[in-house]
């Protein structure tokens, strides 16, 4: 079965700073989408970025990017230039087909406090 | 116009009601589902149904059951609630790898 692990319960950084969130995932498939949402205190789920498998390239989204390493199957998160508004649960997701069907396997979540 | 709605946002009930939580989507995605946060936050799906047909059905409870009456509704009814079912109810709609997530439903079970 996937499983999507992210190692750091919590992670804080210093406003105007870089952070580094961390992912990885264990599956035999080949073609595959990976996500990361943003979760405020808002509870809503927000698309961060997405990232497809077959994809050499790595997903940037403004302030944020991938480090999508297909061969450690590692799917880490950066954030350049911290705002406040970044504190957040972050997850990371993994979109996995069984039997025709769809879903998303979320890891556990990190904590991201910014300082200011 | 919001995506993906759910109703009621907060329901707080006594042990052994049975309440529902209802889900509209305004997107034409083919598939919804339904996830639940627990109280450390993990997501977990609990089911997806895919043009009304029941697809993904995780286990669950008997106690949990979902009803959708049309491709742009998901409803989840729960019976005889459990002090464990207090939680975060995600419904959510795709269609290939676009996924909408709804504002969630807190459910809290004295």
């Amino acid at each position: 079965a996937q499983t999507v692990t992210q190692s750091q319960p919590e992670m804080s950084v210093q406003e105007a700073e870089t952070v580094t969130l961390s992912c990885t995932y264990d599956t035999s498939e080949s073609d595959y989408y990976l996500f990361w949402y943003k979760q405020p205190p808002s509870r809503q789920m927000i698309l961060v970025i997405r990232q497809e498998a077959y994809k050499q390239q790595n997903a940037t989204e403004n302030r944020f990017s991938v480090n999508f390493q297909k061969a450690a199957k590692s799917f880490s998160l950066k954030i350049s230039d911290s705002q406040l508004g970044d504190a957040a649960m972050y997850f990371c997701a993994y979109r996995t087909i069984i039997q025709g069907a769809q879903k998303l396997v979320f890891g556990q979540g990190t904590r991201l406090t910014i300082n200011p | 116009d919001t995506a993906v709605s759910q109703t009621p946002k907060y329901l707080v009930t006594q042990m052994g009601n049975d309440k529902s939580i209802k889900c509209e989507q305004n997107l034409g995605h083919d598939t919804m589902y339904w996830y639940k946060q627990d109280s450390k936050k993990f997501l977990k799906i609990m089911f997806s149904y895919n043009n009304k047909e029941l697809i993904i059905n995780e286990t669950v409870p008997n106690r949990f059951s979902p009803k959708s009456p049309d491709k742009a509704h998901l409803n989840l009814h729960i019976n005889s609630l459990e002090l464990g079912d207090s939680a975060v109810y995600f419904c959510a709609s795709s269609q290939g790898p676009t996924w909408v997530f709804g504002p969630g439903t807190r459910l809290t079970v004295l």
